[in-house]
């Protein structure tokens, strides 16, 4: 079936503008995650999704960066005001249930994002 | 929280040679450690994982070993091959919904 989806695969844009990351998890999906990576680095937690509860919005680094998902399904990494530092790649995961809660927990990663902020 | 380590950042084997991997962590609680690859501009893909009942697993020429009293866990690929070249990153679940990852180990294998 089809597998994570992540539109645009790249982005260009001016410092101070907005920009939106879309992220199609696998159907089905409960879970939702989205990640930072920067050129050479790990993957750096930012926010998850779990069904229809509150996300856990505790590694977004600043209030310019902010998520939403609708309908359980679809989500929206928005970042405002962008920044040379938030270049990099962003990439969403899904997973039938949320991390450390069992079996279905395996995430399933996207293409990813590559910003880049000029 | 979780605090996991992987070594080496850097791994360079010759065809056919083994490649070994190792993490550790601090979360006595967690219980499932995934390994992932990730290609030059690829996505990280899941190659093999554990559960923290089990001791060894095996997948072809891939394996992952746990030892949960030490706290440690390892990726031991045999027989590499030069598509074998990638970065690999740990995970461990620890006690939250949120999992930790290692900071990745860029595997060369030269022809």
């Amino acid at each position: 079936g089809a597998g994570v989806s992540q539109s645009p695969s790249n982005k260009v844009t001016e410092k101070g503008k907005d920009v939106e990351l879309r992220c199609d998890p696998i159907s089905g999906h409960t879970a939702l995650y989205w990640y930072r990576q920067s050129l050479g680095q790990g993957l750096e937690f930012l926010i998850y999704f779990q069904g229809n509860s509150a996300p856990d919005k505790s590694g977004l680094p600043s209030d310019r960066f902010s998520a939403e998902r609708t309908g359980g399904s679809v989500s929206t990494l928005t970042i405002q005001r962008t920044q040379q530092e938030d270049s990099a790649v962003y990439l969403c995961a899904s997973s039938l249930v949320v991390w450390g809660t069992g079996k279905g927990e395996t995430q399933y990663f996207g293409p990813g994002t590559r910003l880049l902020v000029l | 929280g979780e605090n996991v380590e992987q070594h080496p950042s850097t791994l360079s084997v010759q065809e056919g040679d083994s490649a070994v991997i190792k993490c550790t962590y601090s979360d006595s609680a967690s219980n499932y450690f995934p390994w992932y690859k990730q290609e030059l501009g690829k996505r990280p893909q899941l190659i093999i994982d554990i559960r923290s009942n089990v001791g060894e697993k095996k997948d072809q020429r891939i394996a992952v070993t746990l030892n949960k009293t030490a706290k440690h866990f390892s990726l031991h690929i045999t027989e590499t091959q030069p598509e074998d070249s990638a970065v690999y990153f740990c995970a461990a679940s620890g006690g939250s919904y949120i999992p930790t990852f290692g900071r990745g180990t860029s595997l060369i294998v030269h022809p």
